[in-house]
């Protein structure tokens, strides 16, 4: 079955300093693969979409790149703020033809001032 | 935020109680979703809606049940609720595939 993995454990960064998340995914072949931010109580919010056929996507501090060789993503906060501080979630959809997402279980960011 | 509501916001139940959640959208989206989050499974999906009538099984379909007889409203029904039912659920639309998804700010639901 498919399986996607982001680290368990918190990420703890100094502010000012590159954030890096990575999502893994196995027995499966997305179509693109989108980033969210959730903060506690909150509903997931939408950061960025990526391709297949693109390799690097960017907004604003914000990039993600998509290996789907090795079926990974890679999602970096460029100079991190604590307002950056939140947990990140991977979610690959378009395999088989339709729309839906699968997430993974999140990433924390904990930006210290 | 896109104009998403749901209803109640919090729940307390016991079990064997019928459940529906509601999932109101003023942004006339065709994808309506239900997603569960559960700490250690993250977002799984429960069912989901391609139109008005049009609805289809997620992962973790059993035990709900969904109708959809507008396009702004999509109820999620729990016939009988049970423990492993507790959880923070989230409705989430979209406009077409591959369209990013917008969320709800969540139902927490405690079956006792």
């Amino acid at each position: 079955s498919q399986k996607i993995e982001q680290n368990s454990e918190a990420l703890n960064i100094q502010e000012g300093k590159t954030a890096t998340l990575t999502c893994n995914y196995t027995n499966y072949s997305p179509a693109y693969l989108q980033w969210y931010r959730q903060d506690p109580g909150r509903g997931p919010v939408f950061l960025l979409l990526i391709r297949e056929n693109e390799k690097e996507k960017r907004k604003e501090r914000l990039k993600v790149t998509f290996d789907t060789t090795l079926k990974q993503s890679l999602f970096h906060i460029t100079a991190s703020q604590p307002a950056d501080s939140a947990t990140y979630l991977c979610a690959p959809g378009g395999a088989y033809g339709n729309n839906r997402l699968a997430f993974g279980k999140g990433n924390q960011v904990v930006v210290i001032p | 935020d896109a104009g998403i509501t749901q209803s109640p916001r919090h729940k307390v139940t016991e079990t064997g109680t019928p459940v529906t959640l509601r999932c109101h959208q003023t942004e006339n989206h065709r994808y309506m979703y239900w997603y569960r989050q559960d700490p250690g499974h993250g977002l799984r999906l429960i069912h989901y809606s391609y139109g008005v009538k049009d609805t289809d099984k997620g992962e973790v379909s059993d035990g709900y049940s969904v109708s959809r007889s507008k396009t702004e409203d999509f109820l999620l029904t729990l016939e009988s609720a049970t423990s492993s039912q507790t959880s923070v659920y989230f409705c989430a639309i979209s406009g077409g595939a591959a369209d990013t998804q917008y969320f709800g700010p969540g139902t927490r639901l405690t079956v006792l």
